[in-house]
């Protein structure tokens, strides 16, 4: 069955310091892989995304993601964190196998960065 | 702002009431969809239009009705919902690429 898992339900750092949320996927073919970001009573904000290519995409608010087609992972990944990006993170997956229209959500992935 | 909005934001609802949810977008996306989001779950789809066309549905119960008048607009009609149906609902536009762009959401809550 296709998946997306995000091992970690939450992710703490300190303001400054690197940050990583990890995805891991189960999917066949070359899909196209995303991370979305859900502030507090608002929706999903699209982030980054990877079609083919260079395996660092780079995407809003300085956030980058890493494709690794051996490990199936695409993690998200920041320099430097910040308090304002403190959110619930998600990783998608569109399989592109058929005609479906599908997006293949993980459980999504709390960060909170401390200051 | 993703161009995708939702009314009402925040709706009460008891078992027995009949009330919709509606989803409007104007970046001439031709594929529009429904989430529900729970507490500690994953997204989860409930249903897809293209072109106005229904393509999907995730096997959703028939107290959840959609309808899509037209491309710009998407409805999701309620009756008889029972509490466990209290959660975030979630409208999106597909753009290119598979990228959907998502609504702030409607909070539901089933008395």
């Amino acid at each position: 069955a296709q998946s997306v898992a995000q091992p970690e339900d939450q992710v703490n750092v300190a303001e400054g310091n690197p940050l990583t949320v990890k995805c891991t996927y189960s999917v066949s073919g070359n899909p196209y892989l995303f991370w979305y970001v859900q502030y507090p009573n608002r929706g999903l904000q699209f982030l980054l995304k990877y079609i083919t290519g260079d395996n660092l995409v780079k995407g809003s608010y300085g956030f980058e993601a890493e494709f690794n087609k051996s490990q199936t992972s695409f993690h998200l990944k920041k320099p430097s964190a910040l308090v304002s990006d403190s959110a619930l993170y998600f990783c998608a997956v569109s399989p592109r196998m058929d005609s479906s229209y599908k997006l293949i959500f993980g459980s999504g992935t709390r960060l909170l960065v401390r200051p | 702002e993703t161009g995708v909005t939702q009314t009402p934001r925040h709706l009460v609802m008891g078992m027995t009431n009949k009330k919709s949810l509606k989803c409007e977008q104007h970046l001439g996306h031709n594929a529009m969809y429904w989430y529900k989001q729970s507490a500690k779950k994953p997204l989860e789809l409930m249903f897809v239009y293209s072109l106005e066309e229904r393509v999907e549905n995730n096997s959703v119960p028939s107290r959840f009705s959609p309808e899509c008048p037209n491309s710009s607009h998407l409805f999701l009609h309620l009756h008889t919902l029972q509490p466990e149906d209290s959660a975030l609902y979630l409208c999106a536009g597909e753009g290119v690429r598979d990228e959907q762009y998502f609504g702030p959401g409607t909070r539901l809550t089933v008395t």
